[in-house]
C-alpha cells in the first residue's frame, strides 16, 4: 500500500532531550516535506527536501534539523527541545518538483509531541 | 508564510444539506488544492484546480476558482455525517512549498 509513515505517533518528553521523529514513504518520491500544525496556526511548514542531500528551510524552522540520506526517509530531528515545539507534526510527499503537474501531497498520520 | 484564508472558520449544517467554504490568497497562484483532515489525522487531497480552470468536480465535489479575486470555493453537495472534518486550501504559488490556510471546521449533524 502506497503510504507515508512516521514514527512515534505520540511522544512526550522533557525540555532538551534529544529527539528524531522517522519519516518514510514508499512511493519512490522526490519531494518531503515537514509540518507542524498548532491551534488557531494553520499547518506552517519546516523544512523541505527535493532530493537526496538536498534540503531547504520552510517558515519556522528554528529548533529543527532535518537530513535526506536516503530517498525515502526524511527524519525530523529536534536536538534540545522546548515547550514551544509541542505540537503535531506531519510529515508529507510529492511524486513530482513540477508545479505544472500539481504537486498534491501525500500525508502521514501526524506525530502528537509533547515537551514538558 | 500562509497564503489562504478560509472562510467560515466554522460550518453546522444538516445531512443531506450543501457545505460551501471560501478560500482567499493574496499573490498569483499555480494552482490551488483542497485538503480534508479528520480529528487529529493526516490531510488527504481531495481536489486540484489550476490557475487557467474556472471550475471542477469530483464526485460530490464542487470547487471554484476565481483568479481575479484571487478566491476559491468548495461545495459540498448532499452531505453526510461522515463529511465532518476540517478543510484546507493550499496555494502551490511556485515555490518548493504549498502554503496552507487555517482551515474551516465542518459538522455535519444526521
Amino acid at each position: 500500500e502506497a503510504q507515508v509513515t512516521q514514527n512515534p505517533r505520540y511522544l512526550i518528553t522533557v525540555t532538551g532531550k534529544k529527539l528524531t521523529v522517522t519519516c518514510s514513504q514508499n512511493m519512490n518520491h522526490e519531494y518531503m516535506s515537514w509540518y507542524r500544525q498548532d491551534p488557531g496556526l494553520g499547518l506552517r511548514q519546516i523544512y523541505y527536501s527535493m532530493n537526496v542531500e538536498v534540503t531547504d528551510k520552510g517558515d519556522v524552522p528554528e529548533g529543527y534539523k532535518v537530513s535526506r540520506k536516503e530517498k525515502r526517509n526524511f527524519p525530523l530531528i529536534l536536538e534540545s527541545p522546548s515547550p514551544n515545539q509541542t505540537s503535531l507534526y506531519f510529515c508529507a510527499s510529492s511524486p513530482s518538483l513540477l508545479w505544472s503537474e500539481g504537486r498534491r501531497q501525500y500525508f502521514g498520520p501526524g506525530t502528537r509531541l509533547t515537551v514538558l | 508564510s500562509q497564503q489562504g484564508e478560509e472562510d467560515p472558520q466554522a460550518l453546522s449544517i444538516q445531512e443531506g444539506e450543501n457545505a460551501t467554504m471560501n478560500c482567499s490568497y493574496k499573490t498569483s497562484i499555480n494552482n490551488l488544492q483542497w485538503y480534508r483532515q479528520n480529528s487529529g489525522r493526516g490531510l488527504v487531497h481531495l481536489i486540484l484546480i489550476r490557475s487557467n480552470e474556472r471550475e471542477k468536480h469530483s464526485g460530490r465535489l464542487r470547487v471554484t476558482l476565481d483568479t481575479s479575486k484571487k478566491s476559491s470555493s468548495l461545495l459540498i453537495t448532499a452531505s453526510r455525517a461522515a463529511d465532518t472534518a476540517s478543510y484546507f486550501c493550499a496555494t502551490d504559488a511556485g515555490r518548493y512549498a504549498l502554503n496552507f490556510g487555517k482551515g474551516t471546521s465542518l459538522l455535519v449533524t444526521p
